[in-house]
């Protein structure tokens, strides 16, 4: 399997601030995707990154307050804009070989926001 | 929408019982995969499983998947201190659905 990093791994973020999420695999890669996973949660998918294009959101989810970017097929960004305490997460990227492949997840990245 | 129930949702047990861990839907999946997730990690792939009532087992891990595709039971036997985490279940609903759905989880605690 790939190996995938985040950057940041935590974060401390003030109120009505954004963070900028990287996710890195160490090889190409045809599907990336990033889920927010909430304290004591499961697992919720944002958004297919799709390199070249606008990414494909899920219900409950907009670009004004995520948007991703997909430069190439081993780098994506999540931003979470205008934070609010309610963003208080654990944000992971995953990434599959191609449509239906198994997913493989990134370590996540912490982040509270006060 | 499909939606994966899974049980029990919290278990502590102490070392060296055996558990198993259920995953259910009424809806067909392509495949089905179970990770595992530790605090401050990201999940971990322990398996895939495609085929309908397919068994694999994983040292004293062994996953089945229904005959029907609809269901997964995941079972460990002699459990570990090590064992303890988050375990999850996620379904693929195929083709162009490449959709994972996840399961709310299985917080184990394994006590030495």
């Amino acid at each position: 399997s790939a190996v995938i990093s985040q950057k940041p791994s935590r974060d401390i973020c003030q109120r009505g601030t954004s963070l900028t999420i990287q996710c890195q695999v160490d090889s190409q890669v045809t599907m990336m995707f990033w889920y927010r996973q909430q304290p004591g949660q499961s697992l919720t998918l944002i958004a297919t990154a799709n390199q070249g294009s606008e990414a494909t959101y899920e219900s409950g989810f907009v670009i004004d307050k995520f948007p991703i970017s997909r430069p190439n097929l081993t780098f994506s960004t999540l931003t979470v804009s205008n934070m609010s305490p309610e963003d208080s997460s654990i944000y992971l990227c995953s990434l599959a070989r191609g449509v239906g492949e198994t997913q493989y997840f990134g370590p996540g990245t912490r982040l509270l926001v006060l | 929408t499909q939606l994966l129930k899974q049980s029990p949702q919290f278990l502590s047990i102490q070392e060296g019982e055996n558990l198993t861990v259920y995953c259910n839907s009424s809806s067909v999946f392509s495949s089905l995969q179970w990770y595992r997730q530790e605090p401050g990690e990201g999940p971990v792939l322990l398996v895939t499983v495609v085929t309908g009532g397919e068994v694999k087992k994983l040292k004293r891990l062994t996953f089945q998947f229904g005959d029907a595709r609809k269901d997964s039971s995941l079972h460990i036997t002699a459990a570990q201190p090590g064992d303890t985490g988050l375990y999850l279940c996620a379904g693929a609903g195929g083709g162009s659905n490449y959709k994972l759905t996840f399961g709310k989880g299985t917080l184990l605690t394994v006590n030495p």
